[in-house]
C-alpha cells in the first residue's frame, strides 16, 4: 500500500525559511518522479515542483523559482522542499505526490506565512 | 504555460442522473510520442485529492466504472453515468504533458 506523509509545516514570518519533508513507502521510491502541489485556503490546486528519480532534473512553478528547492534522499525514501524568502502568498496546504502525474497524495502539511 | 479551462465551475446534480464536466487546454496535450497526459482528480470535502482518470480515459485502480474520461487534443470530458452521494466534491483536470504542470480551476459538484 502506497503511503505518503508530509511534515514540517509551521507558522513563519515573511522572509523566513522552512523545510518540508515527505516520507514515502509502499512503492520503489527511487524509480519515480515526485512532486509538491499546494492549495491556498479556499483555492484550487497549484503545482509547485517535480524532481526526477535520480535528482538529475527538477522543474519549478514560476511563482517559486529561485526561492524553493526540491530535493530527495532515495536512501531514506524521503522528498524535501526547502522554502526560502517566504511570502504571504505562499500560505497553503502543501501536498507531496507520487509522480509528475500525481497518482497518490499525502494528507498535506500547513504552511502559514504571517507576521 | 498551458491554461486549463473547466466548465461549468458549479454543477448541481440529481442523484442517479448523469453529469459531465468539460476541460479545455490552451494548446494540444499530445506529446511527441503521440501520448496525451490529461488527468482528472476528485477532492472530496476535507480530503486530499484523489486521481480518478489518467491519460484521458484510463481509470485508476478502485475507481468505479460510472466514471469515464474522453477527448483528444485540447478538448476533454469527464462523465459520471449515475451520480452517487459520494461523488460530491471538486473535480480538477490537470495536464502532465508540458512543463509547468497546470490544473483547471475546479468544478464543484453538489447534490440538488
Amino acid at each position: 500500500e502506497v503511503q505518503i506523509l508530509e511534515s514540517g509545516g509551521d507558522l513563519v514570518q515573511p522572509g523566513g525559511s522552512l523545510r518540508l519533508s515527505c516520507a514515502a513507502s509502499g512503492f520503489t521510491f527511487n524509480t519515480y518522479e515526485m512532486s509538491w502541489v499546494r492549495q491556498a485556503p479556499g483555492k484550487g490546486l497549484e503545482w509547485v515542483s517535480t524532481i526526477s528519480p535520480s535528482s538529475d532534473y527538477a522543474y519549478y512553478a514560476d511563482s517559486v523559482k529561485g526561492r524553493f528547492t526540491i530535493s530527495r534522499d532515495n536512501s531514506r525514501n524521503t522528498l524535501y522542499l526547502q522554502m526560502n524568502s517566504l511570502r504571504a502568498e505562499d500560505t497553503a496546504l502543501y501536498y507531496c505526490s507520487k509522480g509528475s502525474a500525481c497518482d497518490y497524495w499525502g494528507q498535506g502539511t500547513v504552511v502559514t506565512v504571517s507576521s | 504555460d498551458v491554461v486549463m479551462t473547466q466548465s461549468p465551475l458549479s454543477l448541481p446534480v440529481t442523484l442517479g442522473q448523469p453529469a459531465s464536466i468539460s476541460c479545455r487546454s490552451s494548446q494540444s496535450l499530445v506529446n511527441s510520442g503521440g501520448q496525451t497526459f490529461l488527468n482528472w482528480f476528485l477532492q472530496r470535502p476535507g480530503q486530499s485529492p484523489r486521481r480518478l482518470i489518467y491519460m484521458v480515459s484510463y481509470r485508476d485502480s478502485g475507481v468505479p466504472d460510472r466514471f469515464s474520461g474522453s477527448g483528444s487534443g485540447t478538448d476533454f470530458t469527464l462523465k459520471i453515468s449515475r451520480v452517487e452521494a459520494e461523488d460530491v466534491g471538486i473535480y480538477y483536470c490537470m495536464q502532465a504533458t508540458h512543463w509547468p504542470r497546470t490544473f483547471g480551476q475546479g468544478t464543484r459538484v453538489e447534490i440538488k
